[in-house]
């Protein structure tokens, strides 16, 4: 069955950075793509971005440019997303999630991993 | 960016309640529709996409419909566990944007 696992917690100073791991089992990893979405506390949900498990080709939301980096490693099928020069509304539920799009045209989070908590605290 | 508004925010409802949620484009978005449902501290779970599509696995008492931009998701009889919060998002672009979500608690 299809499995995206990631780290239950991160604590960041205001200033650091994170890196959000995402271990996906039970798919052919290349053959999808991979969403980041967040979550801030009693908040919706917010599109990051996305990667293509083929080709690494990313797409961001111009709001996170500059300090996001989203990457893949494709032997180890995990999806990483950095993020720098954190504040403290980055406090937040950080997902990521299969996405059917593989090439960028068309996205569909599908499958989701339970999220990783980051919290920006001095 | 497309704007997704959904209504009510939050309702009261009891097992067997037949229960609606409508969610509203700023835009048209030609059926690139698709709900999830969130249980917190869970994985959220892709319920219905394209507007009407129900995912493998889902229930039959889900359903979408909707057009241009107004979708709607309908339980036609309400379940124990289908007690959770629901979002609405929109593929017809490539910057996907959510609706702030239903809350849907028991009476």
């Amino acid at each position: 069955q299809v499995q995206l696992v990631q780290p239950g917690a991160e604590v960041k100073k205001p200033g650091a950075s994170v890196k959000v791991s995402c271990k996906a089992s039970g798919y052919t990893f290349t053959n999808y793509g991979v969403s980041w979405v967040r979550q801030a506390p009693g908040q919706g949900f917010e599109w990051m971005g996305w990667i293509s498990g083929y080709s690494g080709k990313t797409k961001y939301v111009e709001k996170f440019q500059g300090r996001i980096t989203m990457t893949t490693d494709t032997a180890t099928s995990t999806a990483h997303m950095e993020l720098r020069s954190l504040t403290f509304d980055d406090t937040a539920m950080y997902f990521c999630a299969r996405d059917r799009g593989v090439y960028g045209d068309y996205l569909l989070p599908d499958y989701w991993g339970q999220g990783t908590l980051v919290s920006v605290s001095s | 960016d497309i704007q997704m508004t959904q209504s009510p925010s939050s309702l009261s409802a009891s097992v067997g309640d037949r229960i609606t949620i409508t969610c509203r484009a700023s835009q048209i978005i030609n059926n690139y529709l698709n709900w999830y449902q969130h249980k917190p501290g869970e994985a959220p779970k892709l319920l219905i996409h394209s507007s009407s599509s129900l995912e493998s696995g889902v229930p039959s008492r889900f359903s979408g419909s909707g057009s241009g931009t107004d979708y709607t998701l309908t339980i036609s009889s309400l379940q124990p566990e289908d007690f959770a919060i629901y979002y609405c998002q929109q593929s017809y672009t490539t910057l996907l944007t959510f609706g702030g979500g239903t809350r849907v608690e028991i009476k």
